[in-house]
């Protein structure tokens, strides 16, 4: 159990143009899901704490009009990169939890790797 | 803002030999975890630690939380090439369960 996905696994785009990256938690519903950002041979940078129904919560540093959450139900957070640049370039990956488990316990999907050319 | 430092970087050693990883902080947690990594894919959970002093044991694999709840330590005995990975911990504070990960340690054991 506790299996959470992630589209596409990876994306080629070119400069400029928005990419839409999904996940899903399959065999649970999720509150709260959270979105990373990792560059090579670094550890997870913490992007926003998304929540179903409401707006995310971003984290100091994170443009929030660059890279727009949405949490429309318990099963699927999507995180569009607008406008992305050469620099955007990296890997994605979402996690999805149940809060009302204690400790809370974060599932990780594969992750995203998105390259902008 | 919480800074979960992990030592060493970067450890290469032989199969059969015994490490130990740290991740400090001068921050309390609530709980604390520890994930590996392997290249290209996501962190697959190894342990959440919870209460101050706790040692929990996965195989070869012993954890402990300090007593102070802001710090712990990963020991792996007779590591084996399958061990190999990235070792990340993450800590979330009180009243949270929104989790910051340490730098990172990355393991290599050779055959």
């Amino acid at each position: 159990g506790a299996v959470v996905s992630q589209h596409p696994s990876w994306v080629i785009c070119k400069s400029g143009t928005s990419v839409k990256i999904e996940c899903r938690s399959l065999d649970f519903q999720a509150t709260t899901m959270f979105w990373y950002r990792q560059f090579p041979k670094q550890s997870l940078m913490l992007m926003a704490t998304s929540n179903e129904g409401s707006k995310a919560t971003y984290e100091q540093g994170v443009e929030k009009d660059k890279f727009l959450i949405n949490h429309a139900s318990l099963t699927l957070s999507t995180l569009t990169v607008t406008s992305a640049h050469p620099e955007d370039s990296s890997f994605y990956i979402c996690s999805a939890g149940l809060d009302r488990l204690t400790p809370y316990e974060q599932y990780f999907g594969p992750g995203t790797r998105l390259t902008v050319t | 803002t919480q800074l979960l430092e992990q030592s060493p970087q970067f450890l290469s050693i032989q199969e059969g030999e015994n490490l130990t990883v740290y991740c400090n902080s001068s921050s309390v947690f609530s709980s604390l975890q520890w994930y590996r990594q392997e290249p290209g894919e996501g962190p697959v959970l190894l342990v959440t630690v919870v209460t101050g002093g706790e040692v929990k044991k996965l195989k070869r694999l012993t954890f402990q939380f300090g007593d102070a709840r802001k710090d712990s330590s990963l020991h792996i005995t007779a590591a084996q090439p399958g061990d190999t990975g990235l070792y990340l911990c993450a800590g979330a504070g009180r009243g949270t369960y929104k989790y910051i990960f340490g730098t990172g340690t990355r393991l290599k054991v050779l055959a």
